[in-house]
């Protein structure tokens, strides 16, 4: 089976750096993604990482390390329109290609 | 593109009813998903098809619930008889070669009365 762990809930200030953790169990691991959701709205892709390494996509980069099950989201300069919910999810080929998601972590970020 | 289209945005419906939710994904992804989302559980995938065909529908409720997806273009997810604890956001998503970024539709929500 899948199973991934993230904080539930994150606050941090406006302007500021944020780090969103992710540790994860899955068989036919294939790669990790991030996805932002605001109240009321829907899932949006931010990043994925297939390698080790750092991927950097604007304000936001995300990591992985394949050998510690390991990932985190990396939020720069921080903003107000970045108050949201996080995922991790992780890309399995067990059976198929699928992708599970954590359970996320709240952002709340304040001025 | 318009994107992953759901319907209907909002259901309130009573116990007992059958409600159907209906999606369709964006042209030429060969890969469609149907999580649920909920406070309790967070998101689940319930179940998905890569080629119009179920690959696996191991997260699937119970046999109150089915999927379909007669053609590349539309699929359903049904509920008969619906109760209260399926009450949640139904996400429809796709994508193109199964692996990296979904799509999501902008989902579902369910009252079960």
């Amino acid at each position: 089976g899948q199973s991934l762990e993230q904080p539930s809930e994150v606050t941090a200030v406006e302007g500021a750096i944020v780090q969103i953790n992710c540790t994860y169990q899955t068989s036919g691991f294939y790669g990790l993604s991030w996805y932002q959701q605001h109240d009321g709205g829907a899932p949006t892709f931010l990043s994925y990482n297939a390698l080790d390494g750092l991927e950097e996509t604007g304000r936001f980069s995300s990591f992985l390390s394949r050998s510690d099950s390991y990932g985190y989201l990396l939020l720069q300069e921080l903003q107000m329109k970045d108050s949201a919910s996080y995922f991790c999810a992780v890309g399995s080929n067990t059976g198929g290609f699928k992708t599970i998601f954590g359970a996320g972590t709240r952002l709340f970020v304040k001025a | 593109d318009a994107g992953v289209i759901q319907s209907p945005r909002h259901e309130v419906t009573e116990m007992g009813q059958e409600v159907t939710l209906r999606c369709k994904p964006i042209s030429g992804h060969d890969y469609l998903f149907w999580y649920r989302q909920t406070m309790m559980r967070g998101l689940e995938l319930l179940i998905y098809f890569n080629n119009n065909v179920p690959i696996d529908d191991s997260g699937m409720p119970e046999d109150r619930f089915s999927a379909k997806m007669p053609n590349a273009s539309f699929s359903t997810l049904k509920i008969q008889p619906s109760e209260p604890r399926d009450s949640a956001v139904y996400f429809c998503a796709s994508t193109t070669g199964g692996a990296g970024e979904l799509f999501f539709g902008e989902g579902s929500r369910l009252t079960v009365l």
